[in-house]
C-alpha cells in the first residue's frame, strides 16, 4: 500500500498570505489528523476529520481550519499567515488495526513565512 | 489533561551496544494507547512500537521493545544490537483512542560507530 503523502513539501509565503496543505491518507484509512511541530512547541495536535467530520480540533486560532473531502483526502488552510505559523505540518492517517487506531505519517510540509 | 514527559533531551549509544529512553506520563484515564515514534534527519516520523495500557505483556519489534509500568506511569524502550541507522529524535506519544497523539519532548539518540 502506498503510504500518506502530503502536497506540496516546501512551501514558502510571506506574511498575511493564505496557504492550503493537502494530505491523501493510506488506501482505506478514514481517519486523518494533522499536526504542527516547531523546535519551541514541539508536536502539537491541531485537528482530526473522520468521514468528513471534524471529530478533534487542538488549541489553535480560528486562522488554521481543515476540512475532509468524500475520498478521506483532507486539506489545511491557514489565513493571514504569521512568522509563527514557519513549521513542519504533518499529516497522519489511521485505521483501527486490532482495536488500536495506529497513525501513520506523511513527509510532512514545510512552511516558511517570510 | 494528559501529559507526556522525556526527561532525556540527548543520548548516545555505541553500535552493537542497547541504549534505553525514558518516559513517564500523567493521566486519570484506564484505557490508553502508547507509542514510541522515529523521526530521522528526514523528519518522516516512523512508528516504531506501541502499547495497549489493558495489555500487561510489554510490546517488542525485533531490536525495538519497552518497559511499560501502569502503576508507575512509565513506559520507556529498549533498543538492543544499536545500529547506525537508528540515529534520530524518538518520540515517546500517549493517545485516549480519540486519534489525538500527545507528544513528548523527544529524545536525541546518536549512534556511534
Amino acid at each position: 500500500k502506498a503510504g500518506v503523502t502530503q502536497t506540496p513539501r516546501y512551501l514558502i509565503k510571506t506574511r498575511g498570505q493564505q496557504v492550503t496543505l493537502s494530505c491523501s491518507p493510506i488506501s482505506g484509512h478514514r481517519s486523518v489528523s494533522w499536526y504542527q511541530q516547531t523546535p519551541g512547541q514541539g508536536l502539537q495536535f491541531l485537528f482530526e476529520y473522520f468521514s468528513e467530520t471534524q471529530r478533534n480540533k487542538g488549541n489553535f486560532p480560528g486562522r488554521f481550519s481543515g476540512r475532509q473531502f468524500s475520498n478521506s483526502r483532507s486539506e489545511m488552510n491557514v489565513s493571514t499567515l504569521e512568522l509563527g505559523d514557519s513549521a513542519l505540518y504533518l499529516c497522519a492517517s489511521s485505521s483501527a488495526v486490532g482495536g488500536t487506531y495506529t497513525q501513520y505519517f506523511g513527509p510532512g510540509t514545510r512552511l516558511t513565512v517570510l | 489533561a494528559q501529559t507526556v514527559t522525556q526527561s532525556q533531551p540527548e543520548m548516545s549509544v555505541q553500535e552493537a551496544e542497547t541504549v534505553t529512553l525514558s518516559c513517564t506520563y500523567d493521566t486519570s484515564e484506564s484505557n490508553y494507547y502508547l507509542f514510541w515514534y522515529k523521526q530521522p534527519p528526514s523528519r518522516q516520523m516512523i512508528l516504531v512500537i506501541r502499547q495497549e495500557a489493558y495489555k500487561q505483556q510489554n510490546a517488542t519489534e525485533n531490536r525495538f521493545s519497552v518497559n511499560f509500568q501502569k502503576a508507575a506511569k512509565s513506559f520507556s524502550l529498549k533498543i538492543s544490537d544499536s545500529q547506525l541507522g537508528d540515529t534520530a529524535m524518538y518520540f515517546c506519544a500517549f493517545e485516549l483512542g480519540t486519534d489525538k497523539l500527545i507528544f513528548g519532548t523527544g529524545t536525541r539518540l546518536q549512534v556511534f560507530p
